[in-house]
């Protein structure tokens, strides 16, 4: 079973269409929970860190929030050049535990 | 500043080849990690260090060696490269020392590696 999951896989928008993408976790302790973009060809890009059920992190059309089993990046007004993969990541146990990511979502934004 | 400087960024192999990717980091980076990417299976964790000298497996271990000398330089070495073997590697780092929670990691801009 995996313990990050995100959904949907692929997400087609047209430009100026708002929604949401999902990311939800089996583990406890929960220490972090990160969300990175990637384009093609490049490396994970950092986004977000949140660290607890209610917080909430904001930069331009983006917004993370967390409950006790999930995070949703909500995306407003999405512009053709947010299409991008976005991969959640989340921190628990230890403190030298790795990284664990979900598979992602493929964004794909039509003008 | 560099971050995580990855080299090469392309390489093709022959089926049995050895070879080495290289991963240095300048932030002073207690934790480094190797992932693979592929296709539908996102980024797996092949090993990871938390400092220099101490190393542990991944999820995905097997063909695969690490060392870790230097705080700077985690290199993986694919010890008999294998056509499974054929994906995108990054590395990534991140510190141990945060005020909450923990630090998020930054990634190299990855190799892609065939196996023929």
């Amino acid at each position: 079973e995996d313990q990050v999951t995100q959904s949907p896989e692929a997400l087609r928008l047209q430009e100026g269409e708002s929604s949401s993408l999902n990311c939800s976790y089996t583990v406890s302790g929960l220490r972090g929970l990160f969300w990175y973009r990637q384009d093609p060809g490049k490396g994970p890009e950092f986004l977000f860190t949140l660290y607890s059920a209610g917080e909430e992190k904001e930069k331009e059309r983006l917004k993370a929030t967390l409950t006790k089993k999930e995070s949703f990046l909500h995306i407003t007004a999405p512009k053709p050049e947010d299409s991008a993969t976005y991969l959640c990541a989340v921190l628990f146990g230890g403190g030298n535990t790795p990284l664990v990511f979900g598979k992602g979502t493929r964004l794909s934004v039509i003008a | 500043n560099a971050g995580v400087t990855q080299t090469p960024k392309f390489q093709v192999l022959k089926t049995g080849q050895s070879m080495t990717l290289q991963c240095a980091q300048d932030m002073n980076h207690e934790y480094m990690s190797w992932y693979r990417q592929d296709p539908g299976m996102g980024l797996r964790l092949i090993h990871y260090s938390v400092g220099a000298g101490i190393t542990d497996q991944g999820e995905v271990p097997n063909g695969y060696n690490v060392s870790r000398s230097t705080t700077e330089d985690f290199p993986l070495r694919l010890l008999s490269a294998a056509p499974s073997q054929t994906s995108v590697y990054f590395c990534a780092s991140r510190t141990r020392w945060v005020r909450q929670g923990a630090s998020e990691a930054f990634f190299g801009q990855g190799t892609r590696l065939t196996v023929v």
